[in-house]
């Protein structure tokens, strides 16, 4: 069993859909959560950081994370087209970042227009 | 944000050789690199952890005579691959933490590596 699972998808959606994106993991001393967009050819971009359970809202993302379950959920709410990207969940032990990440394998995200 | 820029973007190269992979940051002192490696529809894997200074901590299963990682300067760290097989042909990424940023690790553009 992998450490973190997540769909790869391709995910495609209308344009203004709520996308949901998930991922679960193995290894409960994961403290520190986190979702990277990642265009082609480039480097992941960080989109939210949270600390543990709870909810995190930022314009239109939303992160939940439920430690209990073990399972983490990024949603976008009203999705345009340069949303389409690939997502990618990752955790680490330590302060976010501070440790090096453990990666899922992304999920490839198309927003038709 | 913070600016994280690698060095090249991509490199084609003669099996046995070496290639080197340059990991700058370019708006703050970078006390911890990390380094990744991501073949085609898998994670990102860290491959090591390097402080400005000391040895790098190589992930297991990483071999570090193979994968050469200096630190040598807060701003930069490099990673050559030594003795390259197209096994190796893969997509690297660094990313830097530290100073101003905090823990926040920044990613850079990557390099994607093929062996011929």
């Amino acid at each position: 069993q992998k450490e973190v699972e997540q769909d790869p998808g391709p995910l495609s959606v209308p344009e203004g859909a709520i996308v949901s994106l998930n991922c679960t993991y193995s290894n409960s001393a994961f403290q520190y959560f986190m979702w990277y967009r990642q265009y082609s050819r480039k480097g992941p971009e960080l989109l939210m950081y949270t600390y543990s359970s709870g909810n995190k809202e930022d314009g239109r993302f939303t992160a939940q994370v439920d430690k209990s379950s073990k399972y983490i959920s990024l949603f976008i709410r009203d999705s345009q087209p340069s949303d389409s990207a690939t997502y990618l969940c990752a955790m680490s032990i330590g302060g976010g970042g501070a440790d090096g990440l453990t990666f899922g394998k992304g999920t490839h995200l198309i927003i038709q227009p | 944000g913070a600016v994280v820029s690698q060095h090249p973007s991509r490199v084609i190269c003669k099996s046995g050789t070496s290639v080197k992979i340059e990991c700058r940051s370019l708006d703050f002192q970078a006390t911890t690199m990390f380094w990744y490696r991501q073949f085609p529809k898998q994670s990102l894997m860290l491959m090591a952890t390097s402080n400005e200074g000391s040895k790098a901590t190589y992930e297991q299963g990483v071999e570090k005579d193979k994968f050469l990682i200096n630190h040598a300067s807060l701003t930069l760290s490099t990673l050559t691959v030594t003795s390259a097989h197209p096994e190796d042909s893969s997509f690297y990424i660094c990313s830097a933490r530290g100073g101003r940023v905090g823990t926040e690790a920044f990613f850079g553009q990557g390099t994607r590596l093929t062996v011929v």
